[in-house]
């Protein structure tokens, strides 16, 4: 199975500010990885898949990059509605596996 | 609008058997894949499985192979998850998702406990 390494697990940083959090693979997932961000009490909601490209409707604030085993996600000008828990997945291979989590807050 | 309900989760006791369902709207049900996503309390997202369009195709991780079953109802735009021999370790919400890989729309979850 393909392990997600996902870093950091937490996240704090003032309004307006650019986050970014990492995903590393354990093999080669060829762009094969998806960014999920999950308010809470709510379900997963997909921001980025094919690792760069932005799904419908989110924010351009939020980009994803990285190929082989790294990648990333940035989040610019950081707002109060980007309080959440984001989850990396890779779909490069079954079983599809998760990052563990990073729960990102205002500073 | 794309819609994906969950329903039928609960309480259950160990060893026993439980059969949720993922009504669709919104979108044509028989040209997609159906995927479900469980996340323990407080936890991670865990993939539990897959199947493809026709229904042909089914995929698991080893954690719910042999006891789980994912299977979709074309006609009814509705999908099931089978689950058998649950254990303690599969407390969880459940999410059906539609795919193919990446899971771009997710219903709201339906809560498993497995619990004696």
């Amino acid at each position: 199975d393909i392990q997600m390494t996902q870093s950091p697990a937490s996240l704090s940083a003032s309004l307006g500010e650019t986050v970014t959090i990492e995903c590393r693979a354990s093999e080669d997932i060829y762009n094969g990885l998806a960014w999920y961000q999950q308010k809470p009490g709510k379900s997963p909601q997909l921001l980025i898949y094919n690792a760069n490209s932005l799904h419908t409707g989110v924010p351009s604030r939020f980009s994803g990059s990285g190929s082989g085993t790294q990648y990333s996600l940035k989040i610019n000008s950081l707002q109060s509605e980007d309080v959440a828990s984001y989850f990396c997945q890779q779909y490069y291979d079954y079983p599809f596996t998760f990052g563990s989590g990073t729960k990102l807050e205002i500073k | 609008e794309v819609q994906l309900v969950e329903s039928g989760g609960g309480l259950v006791q160990p060893g026993s058997p439980l059969k949720l369902s993922c009504a669709a709207s919104g979108f044509t049900f028989s040209s997609n894949w159906l995927n479900w996503i469980r996340q323990a309390p407080g936890k991670g997202l865990e993939w539990v499985a897959s199947i493809n369009p026709d229904g042909s195709s089914t995929y698991y991780p080893d954690t719910v192979k042999g006891r789980f079953v994912v299977s979709k109802d074309n006609a009814k735009n509705t999908g099931y998850l089978q689950m058998n021999n649950l254990r303690s370790e599969d407390t969880a919400m459940y999410y059906c998702a539609r795919g193919p890989n990446w899971f771009a729309y997710w219903g709201q979850g339906t809560l498993v406990t497995v619990s004696s």
